[in-house]
């Protein structure tokens, strides 16, 4: 099985701030590599597709990158809203497995 | 209003079984793969299950966890997906998200509200 290891687990920032998130895979996974997003007692949101193509809907201040093993969630500057708990998951090989999660809190 | 709702979960005893189902609307059902995901009480996403379309007829996939005990079919003429769930554990208890792939199979991009499985004696 594919391992998706996200850093950090916790984020504390402000309103404004840019920040990224990392995941790690212990496998090449080519790009099919996803980002949701999720709020308490509610159900993911997909931000992010394909490592990079922006989820219709989503604001441009999410942004994804990265290639084989590495990549990375960016918020370009942090809104109310976007304080949340994110996911990465990878689709390239069964079982998909998702990563621990980040959860970004307001500093 | 293009929408998934999941019903069918509840309290089961350890050993039982328990079949969810997932209802869509808006969209063409029968053409899009559909997973089965899982969330346990203050935990991250785990994904269960998938079911592919007609045109790959119909086949599953499942992770290591479930595989032998759960089930994943669907009915496209009532376009809803289903969870049979036999010999439950505690390690079971979540709530069940199902989700729709998009045609790529790059993400889910639609989810539901999602039902809560207890196993509990």
């Amino acid at each position: 099985d594919i391992q998706l290891t996200q850093s950090p687990s916790f984020l504390s920032a402000s309103v404004g701030d840019g920040v990224s998130i990392s995941c790690r895979t212990s496998q090449g996974i080519r790009s099919y590599l996803a980002w949701f997003q999720q709020k308490p007692g509610k159900a993911p949101k997909l931000l992010i597709y394909g490592t990079s193509t922006l989820q219709s809907g989503v604001p441009s201040r999410f942004s994804g990158s990265g290639s084989g093993t590495e990549f990375t969630l960016t918020i370009s500057s942090l809104q109310p809203e976007d304080f949340a708990t994110y996911y990465c998951q990878q689709l390239n090989s069964y079982p998909l497995t998702f990563g621990g999660g980040t959860k970004v809190e307001i500093k | 209003e293009v929408q998934l709702v999941e019903s069918g979960g509840g309290l089961v005893q350890p050993g039982g079984s328990l079949r969810l189902s997932c209802a869509a609307s808006g969209f063409t059902f029968s053409d899009h793969y559909m997973d089965w995901v899982r969330q346990a009480p203050g935990k991250g996403l785990e994904w269960v299950g998938r079911s592919r379309n007609k045109v790959h007829s119909y086949t599953t996939e499942y992770a290591a966890s479930v595989k032998g005990r759960f089930t994943v079919s669907r009915d496209d003429s009532k376009n809803s997906l289903y969870l049979q769930m036999n010999s439950l554990i505690s390690e079971d208890t979540a709530v069940y998200y199902c989700a729709r792939v998009l045609p790529s199979g790059t993400a889910d991009d639609l989810w539901g509200r999602g039902t809560l499985v207890t196993v509990s004696s």
